[in-house]
């Protein structure tokens, strides 16, 4: 059964990185015609694709983000990783990663449970 | 254009049906896939692509599209289907995914 997993910094500041991990078990990123993405809810608000990488490495990014983001992955360690620049009290939100099959009927599936990242002083 | 717009809330009388709507240009080209999501936890997938249903999902969720509007129909709404409904599909370009702002369901 495939799980997802995030991990990260709980808070971080006003003008620094953001770093995050999904850890993938069962199942392997570098297989199959899957991407492997990343989605923000700010609290009370609504969803927010941020950016996905393709089992093949190729990278997609939400334009009004593109500028800030980079994801990456680690094979060896059957993981992706997000980072996100110039933080504001605005990134504050829950962060989620996800599967999306490469296929026309597409959807998300499954989703991890989600970090919560604040940005504050 | 890669945005979707959704109803904000939408309210339903127990054993109801009730449908939720979403508009976008692309999905014109695409087809849309909707969420559940319950307070404090990750959203689920209810129905994607033309009308599909995962594994676990009740037969009373159905999904539709018509040009540039998809729908998600509850056909007799339980108590436990109140949640936000998210819908979401590729943009445009096919190389991006956008989500809709969410509609709240009240099951009343």
């Amino acid at each position: 059964q495939l799980q997802l997993q995030e991990s990260g910094p709980g808070l971080v500041r006003p003008s620094e990185t953001l770093s995050l991990t999904c850890s993938v078990s069962g199942g392997s990123i570098s297989s199959g015609s899957n991407y492997w993405g990343w989605i923000r809810q700010p609290p009370g608000k609504g969803l927010e694709w941020i950016a996905s990488i393709y089992y093949s490495g190729s990278t997609n990014y939400n334009p009004s983000l593109k500028s800030r983001v980079t994801i990456s992955r680690d094979t060896s360690k059957n993981q992706f990783s997000l980072k996100l620049s110039s933080l504001t009290a605005t990134d504050t939100a829950v962060y989620y990663c996800a599967r999306h099959p490469e296929v026309y009927e597409d959807w998300f599936d499954p989703w991890g449970q989600g970090t919560l990242v604040t940005v504050s002083s | 254009s890669s945005e979707l717009t959704q109803d904000p809330a939408v309210s339903v009388a127990l054993g109801q049906t009730v449908r939720i709507t979403c508009q976008g240009d692309s999905l014109r080209s695409y087809y849309a896939s909707w969420y559940q999501q319950k307070p404090g936890q990750a959203p689920v997938v209810v129905i994607y692509g033309k009308n599909n249903r995962p594994s676990g999902i009740p037969d009373r969720f159905s999904g539709s599209s018509s040009g540039n509007t998809a729908s998600l129909t509850i056909t007799g709404a339980q108590a436990e289907d109140e949640a936000d409904y998210y819908c979401n599909c590729r943009d445009s370009s096919g190389n991006h995914w956008v989500f809709g702002g969410g509609t709240k369901l009240t099951v009343l």
